[in-house]
């Protein structure tokens, strides 16, 4: 089963900040969640990963609740090559040996 | 770094045959992992690995073995190839657990096989 929800798809436009939501009501502990996304045909890309902080790197920002049991996943500035299925997996402990990838969000960049 | 490469990029088999998809890494890494996705579809997880002689199944493994004798390898034999397995291939590969509580967990650039 399914332990994170998140919206079948979104659209955003060009040059707009793109927020993406994920619901894991059931985290406990030091589980994190983590965020991976997939440009059409190619391999899953690492984007962040989140414990209870809000995190910010390179490509995204990730927001987590206070009471963690869900985060948004932000793209600051979407651009059209950020068209892609967002996956948030988790939550796991991070000595999982595995990444359960559901259905994700596919988020469209509209010019 | 070539990171994780997979071979054949593309295949199509007739039904009843057996072929190996390859994949490699070169990070060291001593998890990696075979995924399959059928079009519109999530990643569903067919065999994993933490380290050179130790394999274990995921979700979807009937139809297919894998082996791990080196690091770096591990390839994915499908034996009695059907329709249901035409899918694309994913292998990928991480550190593992470690010191730091997690790590990134690198993709190949896929296979796509087509069953007839």
């Amino acid at each position: 089963d399914a332990k994170t929800t998140q919206p079948p798809s979104m659209d955003c436009a060009e040059g707009r900040a793109a927020n993406l939501p994920c619901n894991h009501s059931t985290i406990s502990g030091n589980e994190y969640v983590y965020w991976y996304r997939q440009i059409h045909s190619q391999g899953p890309q690492y984007i962040i990963h989140g414990l209870k902080n809000n995190e910010t790197n390179e490509m995204a920002s990730l927001i987590i609740t206070e009471d963690r049991k869900s985060s948004t996943l932000i793209l600051p500035h979407a651009t059209l090559r950020d068209t892609a299925v967002y996956y948030c997996i988790g939550p796991l402990s991070g000595s999982a040996r595995q990444l359960t990838f559901g259905s994700g969000t596919q988020l469209t960049v509209l010019p | 770094n070539a990171g994780v490469t997979q071979t054949p990029k593309f295949r199509i088999l007739k039904i009843g045959q057996s072929m190996t998809l390859q994949c490699a890494q070169d990070m060291n890494h001593n998890y990696m992992y075979w995924y399959r996705q059928d079009p519109g579809m999530g990643l569903k997880l067919i065999y994993y690995s933490v380290g050179a002689g130790i394999t274990d199944k995921g979700e979807v493994p009937n139809g297919y073995n894998v082996s791990r004798s080196t690091t770096e390898d591990f390839p994915l034999r499908l034996e009695l190839a059907a329709p249901s397995q035409t899918s694309v291939y994913f292998c990928a590969s991480r550190q593992g657990p470690g010191r730091s509580p997690y790590n990134e967990q690198f993709f190949g650039p896929g296979t796509r096989l087509t069953v007839l």
